[in-house]
């Protein structure tokens, strides 16, 4: 079954603890992307990637880290978490027009 | 400027009956794609439907048909027959072309939450 995974799903950490959150997809898709989503603000775009070790900045990325060392996986890193990226994560990938979302990963940064 | 516009944030209707979600773009750019998103309560993203900028008919999937209308840059979501299982919140997006930097990025509306009534 075609899927995009992430994990956690559900995480309650503090300030200043780093965390990693994992996303991994199995359609052999080029490209990956991290999303955060908050009330009335929709879905922003934090990361993408095009490629194997090829990533670039999408709309919110401060305070984020990315790697893609292998096709199938993109962890979105959190070095010191604050606050306000108290949010609900997703995941996607593409390889045509149509992206797929992970299930979410909702994060409490206390 | 906001690239996708949802200028409902939530909407009634009766179980049974149709309703359009409204959803409004800008973009200078002639080739893009256009996405309907159904969020459930759970939280995940459900692909409703897809429309391609030079698609001439309406993209329809079952019980959803997008509303394309170009000229007016507006691409509504109809939901015919609705159910109690359509109460959701609902995320229209646009896609723009490689040729404009932004890669395959979806740029969300702020959504609407539809609740239907039994």
């Amino acid at each position: 079954e075609a899927q995009v995974t992430q994990n956690p799903r559900y995480l309650i950490t503090v300030t200043g603890k780093k965390l990693t959150v994992t996303c991994s997809q199995n359609m052999n898709h080029e490209y990956m992307s991290w999303y955060r989503q908050d009330p009335g603000l929709g879905l922003r775009q934090i990361y993408y990637s095009m490629n194997v070790e090829v990533t670039d900045k999408g709309d919110v990325p401060e305070g984020y880290k990315v790697s893609r060392k292998e096709k199938r996986n993109f962890p979105l890193i959190l070095e010191s978490p604050s606050p306000n990226q108290t949010s609900l994560y997703f995941c996607a990938s593409s390889g045509g027009s149509r992206q797929h979302f992970g299930d979410g990963t909702r994060l409490s940064i206390l | 400027a906001q690239k996708i516009t949802q200028t409902q944030p939530g909407m009634f209707v009766q179980e049974k009956e149709a309703v359009t979600l409204d959803c409004t773009y800008d973009t200078s750019d002639q080739s893009y794609g256009l996405f309907w998103y159904k969020q459930p309560s759970s939280g995940e993203m459900i692909f409703l439907i897809y429309q391609g900028s030079y698609d001439e008919q309406n993209a329809t999937e079952g019980r959803y048909s997008l509303n394309f209308q170009k000229a007016r840059k507006s691409a509504n979501l109809v939901i015919s027959a609705s159910q109690l299982g359509d109460s959701a919140m609902y995320f229209c997006a646009m896609r723009e072309p490689f040729s404009s930097g932004s890669a395959r990025q979806l740029t969300f509306g702020s959504g609407t939450q539809l609740t239907v009534l039994p």
